[in-house]
């Protein structure tokens, strides 16, 4: 199932830089997106989402971009800190599926360096 | 901040036996899952669960899966014949409404034996 992509293992930014974590997707019947962070021995954390309604959402530090023709999707931490180091998951779920069955890539471990 | 509580943290099991995964959705939330994620591999949907019924399932969760919500606060995942191939990270979720973002435990770790 590569329905969701994440095509970088891992990202390693300095402190007070950007992270730009990206994700692609295959199947055009995706409508709503999320990013979920995760650290070791915890569950995946809600950060940010966004419909294809739109093209950004902004939250903070964090903001997703949709670029729905290319199907991407990107966050951005701006400005990186040493707290945001963990593994970041895409997921996607899909049109008809009212009930939010989410697709997940298979993360990136963002290390944020002092 | 609420939270999804999932018990035990760790479950070790012999294979052919019975376990049953507990979990504590959010208690104003109405739609509940389950996913595991196998050691390297993605995040993987088993369930959905709504109105006291299954909602969807993957082509994992077979006839030796089942999930019910006995009370009003407790949700679990019964496997009812453990394999080998069982031994992973399962989370359990849950969601306000439709879409809307979905709320993680912090999973349970099975080995199977």
């Amino acid at each position: 199932d590569q329905q969701v992509k994440q095509n970088s293992p891992s990202l390693s930014v300095q402190e007070g830089r950007i992270s730009i974590l990206n994700c692609d997707y295959t199947n055009s019947m995706f409508d709503y997106f999320l990013w979920y962070k995760k650290y070791p021995a915890e569950g995946p954390t809600f950060l940010i989402s966004i419909s294809s309604i739109k093209d950004k959402n902004e939250d903070g530090r964090f903001t997703v971009f949709l670029n729905k023709s290319a199907k991407h999707l990107s966050l951005h931490i701006v400005p990186s800190q040493p707290g945001d180091s963990a593994v970041y998951f895409c997921a996607a779920s899909r049109r008809g599926s009212t009930l939010g069955r989410l697709y997940f890539g298979r993360g990136t471990q963002l290390t944020v360096w002092p | 901040e609420p939270e999804v509580t999932q018990t035990p943290s760790h479950q070790v099991t012999q294979m052919g036996q019975e376990v049953i995964l507990r979990c504590v959705p959010i208690s104003n939330h109405l739609y509940f899952y389950w996913y595991r994620q196998i050691l390297g591999q993605k995040v993987e949907f088993l369930v959905s669960f709504y109105n006291n019924e299954i909602s969807e399932k993957s082509e994992i969760f077979d006839d030796q899966f089942s999930v019910e919500r006995p009370d009003g606060s407790n949700f679990t995942l019964k496997i009812r014949s453990t394999k080998l191939e069982d031994s992973a990270m399962y989370f359990c979720a849950s969601m306000m409404g439709v879409a809307q973002p979905q709320h993680f435990g912090d999973g349970t770790r099975l080995s199977i034996l």
